[in-house]
């Protein structure tokens, strides 16, 4: 299995702040990597697909970034909306995909 | 816009089987596989296995002695079923589509694989 590794684990920070939370696959999985946004409650959701591609109708403040091992997630100004749980995600070895552990974005 | 409907029984004793059933509107059915993926409380996410509409199925191996995926085609609907289920089995389960977008390389093509449609989840707890 390729295991996925976020950190932190959980971030706070303040609306209006930029935020970068970091994914790091145990082999090299190229860009085979997505982002999703999890709330309390709600399935998650597809922000990032293929390392850097933003999935339709997500807002340009959320971008990613990286190849290989290490994979970054990358809030530009955080917004009310934006506190919630992400998650990387490896493509690489589809069907077989695995998750990270979640990344919990708090309010400061 | 697709949406994906499910349900199933909330709640087991050790050793029964998890039975759910997502049904798919306003989508294309074929051409896409469909997943199980499971939460436990507090935990993050677990791919349980998928189909697609000619039956093809793919299993999460830590899982497939217990797992059995189905589609039934003319109600555009899959399922799962999960047996001898014990408390590490207490999740919520999502259904899901795999989608994808294909990028034409130098040589090769490059399919990049992501869950794109969710459910809005089935809680299932398994207590005695």
């Amino acid at each position: 299995d390729i295991q996925m590794t976020q950190s932190p684990s959980s971030l706070s920070a303040s609306v209006g702040d930029r935020v970068t939370i970091t994914c790091r696959a145990s082999q090299s999985i190229s860009s085979y990597l997505n982002w999703y946004q999890q709330k309390p409650g709600k399935a998650p959701k597809l922000l990032i697909y293929a390392a850097s591609s933003l999935q339709s109708g997500v807002p340009s403040r959320f971008s990613g970034s990286g190849s290989g091992t290490d994979f970054t997630l990358t809030i530009s100004s955080l917004q009310p909306e934006d506190f919630a749980t992400y998650y990387c995600q490896q493509s690489y070895s589809t069907p077989a995909i695995t998750f990270g552990q979640g990344t919990r974005l708090e309010i400061k | 816009q697709v949406q994906l409907q499910q349900w199933g029984a909330g709640l087991l004793k050790p050793s029964e089987t998890l039975s759910l059933t997502c049904a798919v509107y306003g989508g294309s059915f074929s051409g896409y596989y469909w997943s199980w993926i499971r939460q436990p409380p507090g935990k993050g996410l677990e791919w349980i296995g998928e189909i697609n509409h000619s039956g093809s199925t793919n299993y999460n191996p830590s899982l497939k002695s217990r797992v059995t995926i189905s589609v039934d085609t003319s109600k555009n609907q899959f399922s799962l079923k999960l047996s001898s289920v014990t408390a590490a089995d207490t999740a919520v389960y999502y259904c899901a589509r795999r989608g994808g977008t294909m990028v034409r390389g130098v040589i090769e093509q490059y399919y990049y694989y992501y869950m794109d449609v969710w459910g809005k989840g089935t809680t299932v707890t398994v207590s005695s």
